[in-house]
């Protein structure tokens, strides 16, 4: 069975632009999940999708916002990037819940300039 | 206090040794704790989960909670320098929280 899958893999925008990135569960997961990864923070929970709809959303700015579709792949969109913003973001799938066990994609590296 | 806690570390153990990695938890997540595993550069990997009190073994790796002390830990026997990595504590609450992760290095 294929895992997660995250599309791009490395991305490098520049202050002020926006970025969309991408993320396909493994089969028959309904759960996805969204963290950001950096070495001082450690993992942040972003936001969880259940059937298309924000189940849970973790605290951070309205600047960050994602979507889900009817066959479970979710997107996620970060406006008006900030130098911050430069972390590891990494999708997770679950059956069910991210109260679940989750298993993680590869991440995709962005790197704001 | 935050939902999970762990030692940054880093730890080194000999090859061989019993690596001890450690976490606490607060009162705003539940029953249910996870142990997952990060190499540099890669995404984490579940090792281990633990929802009862006591110890759960798998292979060399055994997962320890206690509820009264709010603690769970993972010890790794036979430590293998393929055990280096960043081993991250993760428990349920309202969502999933994770620690900030301990270093582990295994000297060969």
């Amino acid at each position: 069975k294929a895992g997660v899958t995250q599309t791009p893999r490395y991305l490098i925008k520049t202050r002020g632009q926006q970025v969309t990135l991408s993320c396909s569960p493994i089969s028959g997961h309904r759960s996805v999940s969204w963290y950001q990864q950096t070495p001082g923070q450690g993992l942040q929970f972003l936001f969880e999708y259940f059937s298309e709809t924000q189940r849970n959303k973790g605290n951070f700015p309205g600047r960050f916002s994602g979507r889900q579709f009817s066959n479970s792949r979710s997107e996620m969109n970060v406006s008006t990037l900030e130098l911050g913003d430069s972390a590891l973001y990494l999708c997770a799938s679950s059956w069910t819940s991210a109260q679940e066990t989750q298993y993680f994609g590869p991440g995709t590296r962005l790197l704001v300039l | 206090q935050k939902e999970v806690e762990q030692n940054s570390g880093p730890l080194s153990v000999p090859e061989g040794a019993i690596a001890s990695l450690n976490c606490t938890y607060s009162d705003r997540v539940s029953q249910s704790f996870f142990w997952y595993r990060q190499y540099s550069g890669k995404s984490p990997e579940l090792i281990m989960s633990i929802y009862s009190n006591g110890d759960k073994e798998d292979g060399r790796f055994t997962a320890q909670l206690n509820k009264a002390s709010q603690y769970v830990s993972l010890l790794i026997r036979d430590s293998q320098p393929s055990d280096s990595a960043t081993y991250l504590c993760a428990a349920e609450g309202n969502q999933f929280y994770f620690g900030t992760g301990t270093s582990l290095t295994v000297i060969p």
